[in-house]
């Protein structure tokens, strides 16, 4: 049923380590988007894209990265995850400019020892 | 400006009854005002839309009511269902920009 995935769903990984949060999308979306989420409350833009190549910082500070080299795949990269970063990450596509509907993923559960 | 306030935080209902959540906003370019729903372990899905020339807008049990003057919308959900249960987040967007209000969990009571 849905058209944008993540992966992992879940993920538990010590202090240091280097992440990668996919995020794939098969509807020919332009503008996708990742927002952290403690789960069940507020969602806060860390990162969005216009299309391939373009990469943007969104409202909430984030050490993650991003790049957009496909239209389709969007992943996230924490370069030395601390348990800060422990949270929810969703990441969401659209057709056009935010007066056109989000379609999110499942999102990445992520915890950080 | 570009703040989306929304209330309550969260609304308990018994099961028949009507669900209201509401917003506000600041900004009066905002010009697209959409609700989401979720379910827990689930990202959001759009529940229902509104845009500013429009006062109301119904699709099944779900209604937006929109007040342009007053600056505010709000979600109503009749004959509200145990499966009705979730966290709503009402929005407001602008050229690039979507801002979310900081939910709304709804339970409602079998």
């Amino acid at each position: 049923e849905a058209d944008i995935y993540q992966t992992p769903r879940y993920l538990v990984i010590g202090t240091g380590k280097k992440i990668t949060l996919e995020c794939s999308q098969t509807m020919g979306h332009d503008k996708m988007y990742w927002y952290q989420q403690d789960p069940g409350m507020e969602l806060h833009l860390i990162h969005y894209s216009y299309g391939v190549n373009s990469t943007e910082k969104g409202d909430l500070s984030s050490e993650s990265t991003v790049s957009r080299i496909r239209t389709e795949h969007f992943p996230l990269t924490l370069e030395s995850a601390r348990p800060s970063h422990t949270s929810q990450y969703l990441c969401a596509s659209s057709i056009g400019w935010a007066d056109q509907p989000q379609h999110f993923g499942d999102g990445t559960r992520l915890s950080i020892l | 400006q570009q703040q989306v306030k929304q209330s309550p935080q969260s609304l308990i209902v018994q099961k028949g009854g009507i669900s209201i959540i509401n917003c506000a906003y600041e900004n009066t370019a905002f010009d697209y005002f959409p609700w989401y729903q979720q379910f827990p372990g689930k990202g959001p899905a759009l529940l229902i839309a509104i845009r500013p020339d429009v006062s109301e807008k119904k699709e099944g049990r779900f209604t937006i009511s929109f007040n342009k003057s007053a600056k505010q919308f709000s979600l109503h959900i009749m004959d509200s269902q145990p499966g009705d249960s979730a966290t709503y987040f009402c929005a407001a967007s602008l050229y690039d920009k979507i801002i979310f209000g900081k939910g709304t969990r709804l339970h409602i009571l079998p």
